[in-house]
């Protein structure tokens, strides 16, 4: 149980571009979901934090028109990295926590490696 | 301000040879505290979470403790599939979001 997709598992495209990676919780639903940043041998950098139906949550320092984030059903987040640029190169990883029960844990998807020319 | 640190950064165990990894945290009062493990390339992979002081969760080899500044991560006669980057997280008590220690990459050589 509790098992999260993301797709695609990696993507190459061109500067200027836009990139939609899908965030799903397979077996559960997903009250909240978040999204995270990883670069080489670094921990996950959180980014922002969304509950379905409402605004995402971004952290500081994480441009909110760059990253837009939807969580639109309780088993579904995207991320649209807008006008993706070289920098924004990086594996990208979201993780979704079940609501209604006592448990915080967060279970974690593949990861999507983007890497933008 | 919460922090997570663990230790040791790296390390390199010989098949069979028992280890523990440790994680240290500040946190203004813990509502969790949440193993992980994951592989080169990969999302994190859930081992265990601990809520409490003195609780104990097992696993194949692994086994986690919580105390009330640091978790250990006791790995027995590990094998080289153990091999990954150890991931500790801490859940404050006043938010939904995790703390993430830097990760301990242990390689288990055969």
């Amino acid at each position: 149980g509790a098992v999260v997709s993301q797709h695609p598992s990696w993507v190459i495209c061109k500067s200027g571009t836009s990139v939609k990676i899908e965030c799903r919780s397979l077996d559960f639903q997903a009250t909240t979901m978040f999204w995270y940043r990883q670069f080489p041998k670094q921990s996950l950098m959180l980014m922002a934090t969304s509950n379905e139906g409402s605004k995402a949550t971004y952290e500081q320092g994480v441009e909110k028109d760059k990253f837009l984030i939807n969580h639109a059903s309780l088993t579904l987040s995207t991320l649209t990295v807008t006008s993706a640029h070289p920098e924004d190169s990086s594996f990208y990883i979201c993780s979704a926590r079940e609501g209604g029960r006592y448990t915080d844990t967060q279970y974690f998807g593949p990861g999507t490696r983007l890497t933008v020319l | 301000e919460d922090q997570v640190t663990q230790s040791p950064e790296a390390l390199r165990l010989q098949e069979g040879e028992s280890s523990s990894l440790n994680c240290s945290y500040t946190v203004s009062g813990l509502r969790g505290l949440f193993w992980y493990r994951q592989d080169p390339g990969k999302g994190p992979e859930f081992l265990f979470t601990l809520y409490s002081a003195g609780e104990e969760k097992e696993k194949e080899r692994l086994k986690a403790t919580l105390t009330k500044k640091e978790s250990f991560l006791h790995i027995t006669a590990p094998k080289p599939e153990d091999s990954a980057t150890y991931l500790c997280a801490v859940q404050p008590v006043y938010g939904q979001n995790f703390v993430f220690g830097p990760g301990t990459r242990l390689s288990v050589l055969p």
